[in-house]
């Protein structure tokens, strides 16, 4: 089955900085990855999904992600943080067929004023 | 468009008991699963459903059970609830071929449930 692993548990970066947040995953077919945020106390919502084509894909809030096949990697990306992103974040792995869709850890970012 | 509703918000149980939460979607999604979501290791899918009549056990099933009669709603049954099972419960929907039909899941806001 395939997996999904977060390196990170927590992150801090002030407000304004520039985010990475890694996601590395293991899947034998071709993936279709994703990333939610969730705030406290919420249901998980997609910010961004990457099924084929170019693989940087663009996500509401500001936030990006890049495929890299050869490094099976989908790391999500922001250029300028603000502080309503403290957030938790889970990468994701699914199918074609959208069953048994797998997550990572997932990944809290705190933001410094 | 309410999307996914899941009820109760909050439980609190007492080791032996049985409950069920509830999950109904108005989306018309095939896919409905169940995840729990434990501090440090991420949702994990417990049960999933592609439609009416179909369902599938995810990674971790013990000690739960679903059915499908409808494509609206998926219940979610304790039937002896265990201090192990003390979690945030999310129910979510798709479409099957996510890749054809925009894709990635919508959540429920999930059920705290406690066992004591």
């Amino acid at each position: 089955a395939q997996s999904v692993t977060q390196p990170d548990i927590h992150i801090t970066v002030s407000e304004g900085a520039s985010l990475e947040l890694r996601c590395n995953y293991s899947y034998g077919a071709t993936p279709y990855l994703f990333w939610y945020v969730q705030s406290p106390g919420q249901g998980l919502q997609l910010l961004l999904k990457y099924f084929s084509g170019d693989t940087l894909v663009q996500g509401i809030k500001g936030f990006e992600a890049e495929f890299k096949r050869s490094q099976s990697s989908f790391n999500l990306r922001k250029p300028s943080v603000h502080w309503s992103d403290a957030a938790e974040y889970f990468c994701a792995v699914g199918s074609y067929n959208n069953n048994d869709m797998r997550f990572g850890a997932g990944t809290r970012l705190t933001v410094k004023p | 468009n309410a999307g996914v509703t899941q009820t109760p918000k909050f439980q609190v149980l007492k080791t032996g008991q049985s409950m069920t939460l509830q999950c109904a979607q108005d989306m018309n999604h095939e896919y409905m699963s169940w995840y729990r979501q434990d501090p440090g290791m991420g949702l994990r899918l417990i049960h999933y459903s592609v439609g009416a009549g179909i369902t599938d056990q995810g990674e971790v099933p013990n000690g739960y059970n679903v059915s499908r009669s409808t494509t609206e709603d998926f219940p979610l049954r304790l039937l002896s609830a265990a201090p192990s099972q003390t979690s945030v419960y999310f129910c979510a929907s798709s479409y099957t071929k996510h890749r054809d039909r925009g894709g990635g899941y919508t959540f429920g806001s999930g059920t705290r449930l406690t066992v004591v």
